[in-house]
């Protein structure tokens, strides 16, 4: 298994430009989630999911939107990208919402 | 207020000595979950150790257990005999309500002295 993949690894983006973070799983987890990590704040929920079709806000949204076609698959858009999205973005599953969850490599996000 | 707090920013420990990293939550729900993950600086994050609230006694796994009180609404981290891999960041966390969400504390950055 590969667990939880997470494409790009490193991204540069200009102010306004969008991109979608993409996020996979092959373990069959129904829930999925975004973080977003910033330096002294520990990890912050951006939107999760508990199985395909359903999604909801986490802590904070604003700039994001996802989807959750698939079981295997929670891509994260950034519709405009903003400096203050500069960020490490991790992607998260686990088997049932509220278990231990595994946590893709993370997507280094710089807004310029 | 914040849902979990860490106030250990940094902590050094001798290898092969305990150490006890701390974490307090706050909720108003009766059932909840605490975990402890570990970022070393390669940068990903590795699941060590989950407590329900529940629990009647604390959980174990391998060199880590985490001390439960509930009253006190802490859950703290030991990890016994150090080891030099045992460097690196560590987070408690939460999950709480319907959605089952969790919320993650600052971090303490743990380095272990040969």
């Amino acid at each position: 298994n590969a667990g939880v993949t997470q494409t790009p690894k490193f991204q540069v983006l200009k102010t306004g430009q969008s991109m979608t973070l993409q996020c996979a799983q092959d373990m069959n987890h129904e829930y999925m989630s975004w973080y977003r990590q910033d330096p002294g704040m520990g990890l912050r929920l951006i939107h999760y999911s508990v199985g395909a079709g359903i999604t909801d806000q986490g802590e904070v949204p604003n700039g994001y939107n996802v989807s959750r076609s698939t079981t295997e698959d929670f891509p994260l858009r950034l519709l405009s990208a903003a400096p203050s999205q500069t960020s490490v973005y991790f992607c998260a599953s686990s088997y049932f919402p509220g278990y231990e969850q595994y946590f893709g490599p993370g997507t280094r996000l710089t807004v310029t | 207020a914040q849902k979990i707090t860490q106030t250990q920013p940094g902590m050094f420990v001798q290898e092969k000595e305990a150490v006890t990293l701390d974490c307090t939550y706050d909720t108003s729900d009766q059932s909840y979950g605490l975990f402890w993950y570990k970022q070393p600086s390669s940068g990903e994050m590795i699941f060590l150790i989950y407590q329900g609230s529940y629990d009647e006694q604390n959980a174990t796994e391998g060199r880590y257990s985490l001390n439960f009180q509930k009253a006190r609404k802490s859950a703290n981290l030991v990890i016994s005999a150090s080891q030099l891999g045992d460097s690196a960041m560590y987070f408690c966390a939460m999950r709480e309500g319907p959605g089952n969400q969790f919320y993650f504390g600052t971090g303490t950055s743990l380095t272990v002295i040969p």
